[in-house]
């Protein structure tokens, strides 16, 4: 167990709906990551938060939005959802950036 | 751009023998990382290597890392089932604003047979 929780654990919903993933980061992480994992991309870094604040942005889609609250967990939204949006999503922390990351259950997300 | 290959992407062995995983890495990183996973599970951290020619070992997985040749390998000891899995390396790439994210390998899918 990483310490880091994400809710919830799995999500079934149709095309052109949205929907929200959930994350707390460990006790003490400021950092915040969120992973995409499908079969046809591999494990693909979607953004980052610091300390409230936006980092990083990889290969997130316009559709796709997050947020770090001041309580430090995080949010990912993800609207008019496609099948292609499919996949495991993976939050991760650390104690600051550069350092080690530790990954999440993740949340399996299913577009019917 | 920062690409990371991991070969074989499939391996299927016997219990008892011995493997070796091949990570590159396309352009300098001080560190990487090797993450396992189970169907469906999490990623978990089996090994930080932070430095040219750090060794690490636990169990039956030794990892190294060269950061001249920018190669990380994983050897596999007198392998068992447990070990079964799927193995990511990581690479740390720096981002605007000091930032860094994790770029992927495609993972190896390990298959131990008895």
């Amino acid at each position: 167990d990483s310490g880091v929780t994400q809710t919830p654990k799995h999500l079934i919903t149709a095309t052109g709906q949205r929907v929200t993933l959930r994350c707390s980061p460990r006790s003490g992480d400021l950092s915040v990551y969120w992973y995409q994992q499908s079969l046809d991309q591999g494990l693909q870094f979607l953004i980052q938060y610091y300390n409230g604040e936006e980092r990083a942005k990889g290969n997130i889609l316009e559709r796709f939005s997050a947020q770090q609250f001041p309580d430090l967990h995080s949010e990912l939204n993800l609207s008019s959802l496609e099948l292609g949006d499919s996949a495991l999503y993976f939050c991760a922390s650390s104690v600051v950036s550069s350092v080690e990351q530790f990954f999440g259950p993740g949340t399996r997300l299913t577009v019917l | 751009e920062l690409k990371v290959e991991q070969n074989p992407l499939f391996l299927s062995m016997q219990e008892g023998k011995n493997y070796t995983i091949y990570c590159n890495y396309s352009t300098t990183s001080d560190r990487l990382y090797w993450y396992r996973q189970d169907p469906g599970k999490s990623l978990e951290s089996l090994f930080v290597l932070l430095s040219n020619g750090a060794v690490k070992q636990e169990g039956r997985l030794m990892a190294s890392l060269d950061t001249k040749a920018r190669l990380s390998t994983l050897h596999i000891t007198a392998a068992v089932h447990d070990l079964s899995a799927t193995y990511f390396c990581a690479a740390p790439r720096r981002t605007q604003g000091g930032s860094e994210k994790l770029v992927f390998g495609k993972g190896t899918k390990l298959t131990v047979n008895p």
